[in-house]
């Protein structure tokens, strides 16, 4: 069974530039939520996708959108960066079959300068 | 909205010492509640949630509805048991999870 993967696993960005960051389900898994950990907090929900349509959106702007293909694998974009967006972002997979336990990805640390 | 607060950033304790990490959560309703473990350079895992009821690692937690708490405790800590810990709840009809921000715990030899 392969695990939740994400990448890259850092990057640094300008402000104003516009990032995407990539995440692969675990198989068998049919809904990825991503979560933003900014230092010293605890993760918040960003938005969920099952089934390639997004499925519920946390207090974050526009600016932060989606993807999710149909090997259920998922894109987290940010345009516009601003300092604050710099902090750890998690992937987590699901299934609808044990929809209680999500897997977490090792996340990428972004860095906006 | 629904809330979860951990009051303590950092619970230090010595070997074979009792455990208490404190969960609050603000929620009307019947609340899933669940905690997570972040081991040093690994990721975010589930360690166990109430509708469970299990003992992980030797953890159990305990949902008090009336001091809308849901703590972890072990009786004996190891060393092994150093980690990042959250408390997170469901939100909505999706699995939307809400964490507090977290209590490093330090177990010292």
């Amino acid at each position: 069974e392969t695990g939740v993967t994400q990448s890259p696993t850092h990057l640094i960005k300008t402000r104003g530039q516009q990032v995407t960051l990539r995440c692969s389900s675990q198989s068998g898994h049919n809904t990825v939520s991503w979560y933003q950990q900014a230092l010293g907090q605890g993760p918040q929900f960003i938005f969920q996708y099952y089934r390639e349509e997004e499925n519920g959106r946390g207090n974050f702007p526009p600016r932060f959108s989606g993807l999710q293909f149909p090997n259920y694998s998922s894109e987290l974009n940010v345009n516009a960066l601003e300092l604050d967006d710099s902090a750890l972002y998690l992937c987590a997979s699901s299934s609808t079959g044990d929809s209680y336990e999500q897997y977490f990805g090792p996340g990428t640390r972004l860095t906006v300068t | 909205a629904q809330r979860v607060t951990q009051p303590e950033k950092l619970l230090s304790v010595f070997k074979g010492a009792p455990v208490e990490l404190k969960c609050n959560y603000s929620y009307s309703g019947s609340p899933e509640l669940f905690w997570y473990v972040q081991y040093s350079r690994q990721r975010l895992q589930l360690l166990l949630r109430h509708i469970s009821r299990e003992s992980i690692k030797g953890f159990t937690a305990d949902l008090n509805k009336g001091e809308t708490s849901f703590h972890l405790k072990k009786p004996f800590a190891q060393e092994e048991d150093s980690a990042m810990y959250y408390c997170a709840t469901f939100s909505g009809g999706y699995n939307k999870l809400i964490f507090g921000a977290g209590t490093r715990l330090a177990v010292h030899p």
